[in-house]
């Protein structure tokens, strides 16, 4: 139970090119999605926060109308890169937490997309 | 503010030796302690998680134990393996409001 998959696992785009990820949870109802951003050999950084149906929460330094995200169903949370940068490139990772009878504490997280800008 | 701490940043050991890795938290509200072991280029794993009301927790060759006085919690690792080689993460959160914040990670490698 509580498995979160993850679309694409990897992309590579041109530079100044928008690139959406997406975030399933498959087992359960996820209140709440969370994204991070890993870079090599580095912890994972929260970016934002997400709620079914309502404007998601960004960390301080996290641009929001650069990394647009939205939470539309239980299930669905998607993070838009918006005119991607080499800088941008990095291992994006969401994770979901909910309902459905596991423990609504804890984080799950997905598989992850590897995205590189050219 | 919230801030996590971990050490080692890498740990070495032989197989069949413990492994200890220690956080140290600074939000006295904190009340959550998952963590998380990640392999290279995969998803983080949560491996085992307490919560403020107990002071230590065991599943099999994993235990952590937390001083919420001294404001740190560990991870042990009994008769480890080869397999248990990653990077591990501790993180602290706050039941209710679900954010965590992870730590540093350390990197541990079990040699056979």
């Amino acid at each position: 139970g509580a498995v979160v998959s993850q679309h694409p696992s990897w992309v590579i785009c041109k530079s100044g090119t928008s690139v959406k990820i997406e975030c399933r949870s498959l087992d359960f109802q996820a209140t709440t999605m969370f994204w991070y951003r890993q870079f090599p050999k580095q912890s994972l950084m929260l970016m934002a926060t997400s709620n079914e149906g309502s404007k998601a929460t960004y960390e301080q330094g996290v641009e929001k109308d650069k990394f647009l995200i939205n939470h539309a169903s239980l299930t669905l949370s998607t993070l838009t890169v918006t005119s991607a940068h080499p800088e941008d490139s990095s291992f994006y990772i969401c994770s979901a937490s909910g309902l459905g009878g596991f423990d609504t504490d804890t984080q799950y997280f997905g598989p992850g997309t590897r995205l590189t800008v050219l | 503010g919230e801030n996590v701490e971990q050490h080692p940043s890498t740990l070495s050991v032989q197989e069949g030796d413990s492994a200890v890795i220690k956080c140290t938290y600074s939000d006295s509200a904190s009340n959550y302690f998952p963590w998380y072991k990640q392999e290279l280029g995969k998803r983080p794993q949560l491996i085992i998680d307490i919560r403020s009301n107990v002071g230590e927790k065991k599943d099999q060759r994993i235990a952590v134990t937390l001083n919420k006085t001294a404001k740190h919690f560990s991870l042990h690792i009994t008769e480890t393996q080869p397999e248990d080689s990653a990077v591990y993460f501790c993180a602290q959160g706050n039941t209710g409001f679900q954010k965590l914040v992870f730590g540093t990670g350390t990197r541990l490698l079990v040699s056979p």
